[in-house]
């Protein structure tokens, strides 16, 4: 399955360093949404963009900036992180609106080691 | 209260059992709901869609009480490939969009 693709699979960074997380979907949505999940907690929404535009961002850090150029492509800027940012980040995306009934389809997510 | 609960796990039930799970909300404002499956260490997967009126694919039902607020799947004559995390999953719409996540129940199917 290739809807939703995302790049790396596997980040290893340390704290100084600057990285991003690439996220593709190959279906035509509107909607394109970053996720955090650590282990053994509930997923966690960090942005939405609905047609390129950010809708919502919950309170995240500012080391990690979210860019939506197009409704195709979302990328998560990371900069000086911390430990506690190691996490699975899954990408998602959706048909309609953000928010709406349709389904979330997930990327297979970029697993972040930070040291 | 968390938003979105769902049943402590881990189920652990033979093949050809019958399990259900359950997930409560807390927000009236709840608009669309799913349940989720995840595989270990993979993304999830939308297993179904919840509406009101029920809905069932093959072996998997599930059921929406808006007025009691939880949703449920049940999970009839379970296979081996049924074993993983099933997420309740909630969209609402209230000063914001937001999408809630259970923290998931784990399921194992036995031999």
């Amino acid at each position: 399955e290739t809807g939703v693709t995302q790049t790396p699979r596997h980040l290893v960074m340390g704290m100084t360093n600057k990285k991003s997380l690439k996220c593709e979907q190959h279906l035509g949505h509107n909607a394109m949404y970053w996720y955090k999940q650590s282990a053994k907690k509930p997923l966690e929404l960090m942005f939405v963009y609905s047609l390129e535009e950010r809708v919502e961002n919950n309170s995240v850090p500012s080391r990690f900036s979210p860019e939506c150029p197009n409704s195709s492509h979302l990328f998560l800027h990371l900069h000086t992180l911390q430990p506690e940012d190691s996490a699975l980040y899954l990408c998602a995306s959706s048909q309609g609106r953000a928010g709406g009934p349709d389904t979330q389809y997930f990327g297979p997510g970029t697993r972040l080691t930070v040291l | 209260r968390k938003e979105v609960e769902q049943d402590p796990g881990p189920f652990n039930v033979p093949e050809g059992a019958t399990v259900a799970f359950n997930c409560t909300y807390s927000n009236s404002a709840s608009q669309s709901f799913f349940w989720y499956r995840q595989d270990c260490r993979k993304e999830p997967k939308l297993l179904m869609s919840v509406y009101s009126s029920g809905n069932e694919d093959g072996r998997f039902t599930a059921q929406l009480n808006r007025a009691s607020q939880y949703i449920s799947l049940l999970i009839r004559d379970s296979k081996l490939s049924d074993s993983a995390t099933y997420l309740c999953v909630v969209n609402m719409f209230a000063g914001g969009f937001k999408t809630i996540f259970g923290a998931g129940t784990r399921l194992f199917v036995k031999a």
